[in-house]
């Protein structure tokens, strides 16, 4: 069974640099088949799609956080990570990694982890 | 506000049946891009409920069933269950912001 797994600070400075990682176990992130996706929910409100990456390294981001977001892929360590620059109080939420299935007018996400929260506050 | 609609709430009897509505555009749904479902219970993360528009994943009870039509797409939820209290959130793909869009959720409470 496929299983996702955030990691990463629970407490993040304004105007610094939100790092997540995410381990993904029971299955290869190498899988010429999916993407690996971030997607965030602030407290009490809808969820949001950050940004996703082929195990080649190619990603693709939301126009919305673009200049302030990279995602990369390591696939020896069967993970994928993510960095926010210039973070604000608006940034806090719960940080979600998921499989993303894109392919033709499919596009979504059906493995997800079980969510980190961060906390942006001095 | 969300590139795609849904109603901030619905309710229903144990039992019965109610249905949740998600609006696009000529970008995304009218657009050809296929419509995805996610339950999120309280605490929890997101799960996929109905992918392609109409597909359930395995395990995923037929009591819920998707469709689209058009700019729009809905999902039923037939003999309804105190544990189908969650917030359900549409998915898609639009073209012109070149992004995964989710509708702002809705949630359902259970008489």
């Amino acid at each position: 069974q496929l299983q996702l797994q955030e990691s990463g600070p629970g407490l993040v400075k304004p105007s610094e640099t939100l790092s997540l990682t995410c381990t993904v176990s029971g299955g290869s992130i190498s899988s010429n088949t999916y993407y690996w996706g971030w997607i965030r929910q602030p407290p009490g409100k809808g969820l949001e799609w950050i940004g996703s990456i082929y195990y080649s390294g190619s990603a693709y981001y939301n126009p919305s956080l673009k200049s302030r977001v990279t995602i990369s892929v390591d696939t020896s360590k069967n993970q994928f990570s993510l960095r926010l620059s210039s973070a604000t109080a608006a940034d806090t939420a719960v940080y979600y990694c998921a499989r993303h299935h894109w392919s033709g007018s499919y596009c979504y996400f059906d493995y997800w982890g079980q969510g980190t929260l961060v906390t942006v506050s001095s | 506000q969300s590139v795609l609609t849904q109603p901030p709430s619905v309710s229903g009897a144990p039992g019965q049946r109610v249905t949740i509505s998600c609006t696009g555009s000529g970008s995304n749904i009218g657009a050809g891009y296929d419509v995805h479902w996610y339950q999120q219970l309280p605490g929890t993360a997101p799960k996929l409920l109905i992918y392609g528009n109409s597909d359930r994943p395995s395990g995923v009870p037929d009591r819920f069933s998707g469709s689209k039509s058009g700019t729009s797409a809905s999902l039923a939820i037939s003999g309804l269950q105190a544990g189908d209290e969650a917030d359900y959130y549409c998915q898609s793909y639009d073209s012109s912001l070149s992004a995964s869009v989710f509708g702002g959720g809705t949630k359902l409470t259970v008489l």
